[in-house]
């Protein structure tokens, strides 16, 4: 059960658009399509951004997106904004039945 | 509306043991599978443990496997963790989780509580 693997921090300036990626296994990410991102503010619970890979809960601004391809799975954020700086991390179910998260990306809004 | 509140962590010492507890409320609670999920200080989220709705069938993160064992009482509309045999890597907030579909998989946690500090240290 080892961690997906994901950039430690990405930075981008107001309106830009950030990416970023979630690496698994055919275990993992490359053989579901369950893969989910939350959004951690500090001192704060986690809040499910995108789920089953690329669908929005209701609420969830559309500047997100999700995709995969193969063993990755990708977070885009588009129209950066201030509120958007946080951590985040990728999910994913695997092979065991059982649930796998990434190690988080810490996003900075310059 | 949904809600989940976490209860019984705090200071432990290690090889010590804690009951955790999640209550909920704002849905029907058998239907939901429910997990734990813990973020040690400054570090990551890790899947700790999962349940089904009827809490026949339970799953486990290699790491807790043998040591926690976690239940549901779906009278009382409450989930919970047993924590045995602590070591101080497991300091962490706990937060249970709720499914985000009536389904026979945990992989998605549409509601989180707040979450449990247990520290363990002598």
């Amino acid at each position: 059960q080892s961690a997906l693997t994901q950039p430690a921090s990405v930075s981008g300036s107001p309106g830009q658009s950030i990416t970023i990626s979630c690496t698994g296994t055919t275990s993992d990410v490359g053989g579901y399509d369950f893969v989910s991102w939350y959004q951690q503010h500090p001192g704060k619970a986690p809040k499910l951004m995108i789920y089953e890979v690329s669908n929005r809960p209701s609420g969830v601004s559309n500047r997100f997106s999700g995709s995969k391809s193969g063993n990755t799975a990708s977070l885009t954020i588009s129209g950066l904004q201030a509120e958007d700086e946080a951590d985040y991390y990728c999910c994913s179910y695997t092979s065991s039945s059982t649930v796998v998260f990434g190690g988080g990306t810490k996003v900075t809004v310059l | 509306e949904v809600h989940l509140l976490e209860s019984g962590g705090g200071l432990v010492p290690p090889g010590g043991s804690l009951r955790l507890s999640c209550a909920a409320s704002g849905f029907t609670f058998s239907n939901y599978a429910m997990s734990w999920v813990r973020q040690a200080p400054g570090k990551g989220l890790e899947w700790v443990s999962g349940i089904l709705g009827s809490g026949a069938t339970t799953y486990y993160a290699d790491s807790v496997k043998g040591r926690f064992t976690i239940s549901r009482d779906n009278s009382k509309n409450t989930l919970y963790l047993q924590v045995n045999s602590l070591k101080a890597e497991d300091t962490a907030i706990y937060y249970c989780a709720k499914e985000d579909t009536s389904s026979d998989y945990v992989d998605t946690f549409d509601v989180w509580g707040q979450g449990t500090m247990v520290t363990v240290s002598s």
